[in-house]
């Protein structure tokens, strides 16, 4: 039962660079989320995907772009990487609930832990 | 925005003690969360309650709604309760994304 799968886990990127990091998830989920956390700080969305098909910005968009794949998959790509978005990156994804998002658990992958040098 | 302050930031206890992590936030809501972050990283959803309380083995979450209050008790600590936890809550627009607390740090020693 392998709930929501991040790839890769660890990943060290020079500053210019690109990259995508994937997510999947295995429980028929209508919503999908990329959050970044760093230290000192509050899990902070990046984008979300409330169902297949549509992609919206969160409170920190600026630097990455979002593909909702299909129901399952929803990847994160960094087109210019740059020191600031060194992070740990967590997919999480959710059914949808009355009144918005926020009324439903949500389920995490594991992490992806970036550095940019 | 929804703003959620949790305190206290960071916790120390030792084994046996009943431990309250508490979290305020400043607009009325629908739902509140805790979630629980393992020293390895991952995070998982405990509760999510919109009025009273619920229980889960040692670990109950009350809320009062009037107080925009929540609170996080854990029974008899464990050292494998060692973990930063959580609290959410809706943002009003956005489509009700959720907002996190910085998260309390427990340490539970033997």
């Amino acid at each position: 039962n392998a709930g929501v799968t991040q790839t890769p886990k660890f990943q060290v990127l020079k500053t210019g660079q690109s990259m995508t990091l994937q997510c999947a998830q295995d429980m028929n989920h209508n919503s999908m989320y990329w959050y970044r956390q760093d230290p000192g700080m509050g899990l902070r969305l990046i984008y979300y995907s409330a169902s297949e098909g549509t992609t919206d910005k969160g409170e920190v968009p600026n630097g990455y772009n979002v593909s909702r794949l299909n129901k399952r998959e929803f990847s994160l790509r960094l087109e210019s990487a740059a020191p600031s978005q060194t992070s740990v990156y967590f997919c999480a994804s959710s059914e949808w609930g009355q009144g918005g998002v926020g009324n439903q658990p949500q389920h995490f992958g594991d992490g992806t832990r970036l550095s940019i040098l | 925005k929804n703003e959620v302050e949790q305190s206290p930031q960071n916790l120390t206890a030792q084994e046996g003690e009943f431990i309250t992590i508490n979290c305020s936030y400043s607009v009325g809501i629908s739902a509140l969360h805790w979630l629980q972050q393992h020293p390895g990283g991952g995070i998982v959803s405990l509760f999510m309650l919109s009025s009273g309380k619920k229980k889960h083995g040692r670990l109950i979450a009350t809320i009062n709604i009037q107080e925009k209050h929540s609170s996080l008790h854990i029974t008899a600590s464990h050292p494998r309760d060692s973990a930063v936890y959580i609290c959410a809550v809706p943002h009003l627009g956005s489509q009700g994304n959720l907002i996190f607390g910085k998260g309390t740090k427990l340490s539970v020693k033997p």
